[in-house]
């Protein structure tokens, strides 16, 4: 089955810091592969997404590569800022097919310090 | 970007009662609705998938009569907890993606309900 692994967290940076999330994944097929990010007390937002291999995405500063020959889909940013403190799920779903489902990692605590 | 908004934001009851919680997608017609529950510092739980006019899919584990799910509309799917207990207290979440030639559109995640049951 699919499976998203995400590395240990938490993560404690200091602001303007370089951010690398590692996010590995299992899939059969070409699967879409997504970022969300959950500010205290709320939803999941989407942050970036990709759908096919060597495609990159990016949104507010943060980045991440679809990278099919080692299955990975690392999220970056170059200089992290306090207002970016939040868990970060990575994810991924079929792309074909209704009711494709999304596969989560376990998320991660991200701490920016000023 | 799409929205999604969930209500109540959150609710306390009484165990016993029934709670039930929106989930709308407000700028785009959803084909499918998924409902997550969420503990505290872990990932989501997936509970059930639904379209609508149909039956909602439960996964496993997931009581279906206990957690009723309606999606009455392309724009609306309901959850209703009945019976709550303590133990049922949790955030959940709601999403809505629509279905475009044969390939399943991202999911837009709804703000979320915490649920506490006294």
């Amino acid at each position: 089955g699919n499976s998203v692994t995400q590395m240990e967290g938490p993560v404690t940076l200091s602001e303007e810091a370089f951010l690398t999330i590692n996010c590995t994944y299992t899939a059969t097929g070409y699967p879409s592969l997504f970022w969300y990010v959950q500010y205290p007390g709320e939803g999941l937002q989407l942050l970036l997404k990709a759908t096919k291999a060597d495609d990159k995405g990016s949104n507010k500063g943060f980045e991440a590569t679809y990278r099919k020959e080692t299955t990975s889909f690392h999220l970056e940013k170059g200089s992290v800022q306090v207002s970016d403190s939040a868990v970060y799920f990575c994810a991924l779903s079929p792309r074909t097919g209704a009711n494709s489902k999304l596969t989560f990692g376990k998320g991660i605590t991200l701490s920016v310090r000023p | 970007g799409a929205v999604v908004s969930q209500h109540p934001s959150r609710v306390i009851c009484k165990s016993g009662t029934s709670v039930k919680i929106e989930c709308r997608s407000l700028d785009f017609q959803a084909t499918t609705m998924f409902w997550y529950r969420q503990f505290p510092k872990q990932s989501l739980m997936l509970m059930a998938t639904s379209n609508e006019g149909s039956k909602a899919t439960y996964e496993q584990g997931v009581e279906k009569d206990k957690f009723l799910i309606n999606h009455a509309s392309l724009t609306l799917s309901t959850l209703t907890v009945t019976s709550a207990h303590p133990e049922d207290s949790s955030f959940y979440i709601c999403s809505a993606s629509a279905l475009a030639g044969g390939i399943q559109e991202t999911q837009y995640f709804g703000p979320g309900t915490r649920l506490l049951v006294l």
